[in-house]
This record gives structure tokens, C-alpha cells and sequence, in this order.
């Protein structure tokens, strides 16, 4: 298996809601990233997992709230999300030293708060 | 963190070669380049990375001089469907690190 898998790939909600993202890997991955990209503009990195671990977190509002449960998992938990935050959320894995392949991205979750 | 500097758009016609070249002036000694794809709606997907000198596989090319201030993703005779946005990115991959997306280029191919 060489994918990230991202659930849902839609997903629309209001600003008092509460949703979670999924995103799962099976290549033994022990790195796991979110991402978030606005139309025409780069990915913007938001948290970085190393073994289950959060290691960075890019001074992301309270609002998203990363969860490794394990080395296969990663969500992204939103509550309280303002129309601004509508995005392509992108989920990526990688080895923690990394070889030649570099990141795998999923397709992402297109969110969008109304 | 090494900031990276690629032209915003670039056209071409299928067949063509292809060469996107990304500025990288604060690179450090144990940064890698890496370079990917991304289709709208879709994730970035890895093309290719190299430290120095040259690296090709199946897909491109990768050239790298010696200062490593630069470097140069070539695309062979390329078609329509490689229509899509080119990242480089220079990171230290000796663990989970920052790695930082610049602007990216819009390629463009024309039949």
C-alpha cells in the first residue's frame, strides 16, 4: 500500500460545528504532516507528528486540534471554524529520516465553513 | 530555513523539453532538494531529489551544481498532461522537519 487515504473528501460545515479529518497511511511511516492550501497558493505546513508525537506546530489556532491515536492515523479535529478557514487540508507521510521518495500527500479534504 | 526563488508561470508545447529553475542562495550543508507536482485539487506528488551533481529517474532530471545555490528540474518532451505546479523545496531530511512549500510554478503546456 504506497497511498494516504483522506476522509472525507467533502466536507461542509457551519462555524458552530464540531468535525474531525481522517487521514491514514500503511507504508510504516512514523512522520505524519497537516497541511492546509488556499486557492492558487502554496501549502502552508500546520503540524508535524514524529512517532506519534507532535513535534512542530506552526502556531495553528486552538480551533484545529491534531490527534495521532497510532503510527497509522492522524486526524484533525475542528470546532468553532470561521469562513476564512475554508481550504484544501492536505495530510502527507513520510519516514522520520527520510529516503529518496520523499512525502506522500493524500488528496486532501476540501472544507468549506459556511 | 532555505527559502527557495522559482519563475511564477511557464509555457511550452508538447514534445518540448522542459527546465524550471529554483533559487535556493541559503541552502545548508545537510539540505536536500526535492521537487514536486501538484494537479488542482490533489496533493503534491514527489517527482524527485538530489543533494549535488545530477539525479534522474523515469520521470526527470535533476541538475545541481556545486555551490548548490540553485537548481534545475528538467522535464523531457513533455505533453499536456504535465500541465500542473512545480515545488521545490530544500529541507534537512535527517528528521521530521519543517519543510516549507515556496511559490511554486505554474507550467503551462500548449499543444
Amino acid at each position: 500500500d504506497t497511498e494516504v487515504t483522506q476522509t472525507p473528501k467533502h466536507l461542509v460545515m457551519g462555524m458552530t460545528n464540531k468535525k474531525s479529518l481522517k487521514c491514514e497511511q500503511h507504508m510504516g511511516h512514523r512522520a505524519m504532516y497537516w497541511y492546509k492550501q488556499k486557492a492558487k497558493k502554496p501549502p502552508e505546513l500546520m503540524f508535524v507528528y514524529s512517532y506519534e508525537k507532535l513535534s512542530i506546530n506552526e502556531s495553528v489556532p486552538s480551533r484545529f486540534s491534531p490527534e495521532c491515536p497510532n503510527s497509522s492515523l492522524l486526524n484533525l479535529h475542528l470546532h468553532a471554524l470561521q469562513p476564512e478557514d475554508s481550504a484544501l487540508y492536505l495530510c502527507a507521510s513520510s519516514h522520520v529520516q527520510e529516503n529518496n521518495y520523499g512525502y506522500t500527500f493524500g488528496s486532501g479534504t476540501r472544507l468549506t465553513v459556511v | 530555513l532555505a527559502k527557495t526563488t522559482q519563475p511564477i508561470s511557464m509555457d511550452s508545447y508538447e514534445g518540448q523539453e522542459v527546465n524550471i529553475t529554483c533559487s535556493h542562495n541559503n541552502i545548508a550543508t545537510n539540505d536536500y532538494i526535492t521537487w514536486y507536482q501538484q494537479f488542482p485539487s490533489q496533493g503534491p506528488r514527489f517527482i524527485i531529489q538530489g543533494y549535488k551533481t545530477k539525479v534522474t529517474n523515469e520521470v526527470a532530471s535533476l541538475f545541481i551544481p556545486a555551490d548548490r545555490k540553485s537548481s534545475t528540474l528538467s522535464l523531457p518532451r513533455v505533453s499536456l498532461s504535465d500541465t500542473a505546479v512545480y515545488y521545490c523545496l530544500v529541507g534537512d531530511r535527517s528528521s521530521a522537519s519543517k519543510i516549507i512549500f515556496g511559490s511554486g510554478t505554474r507550467l503551462s503546456i500548449r499543444p
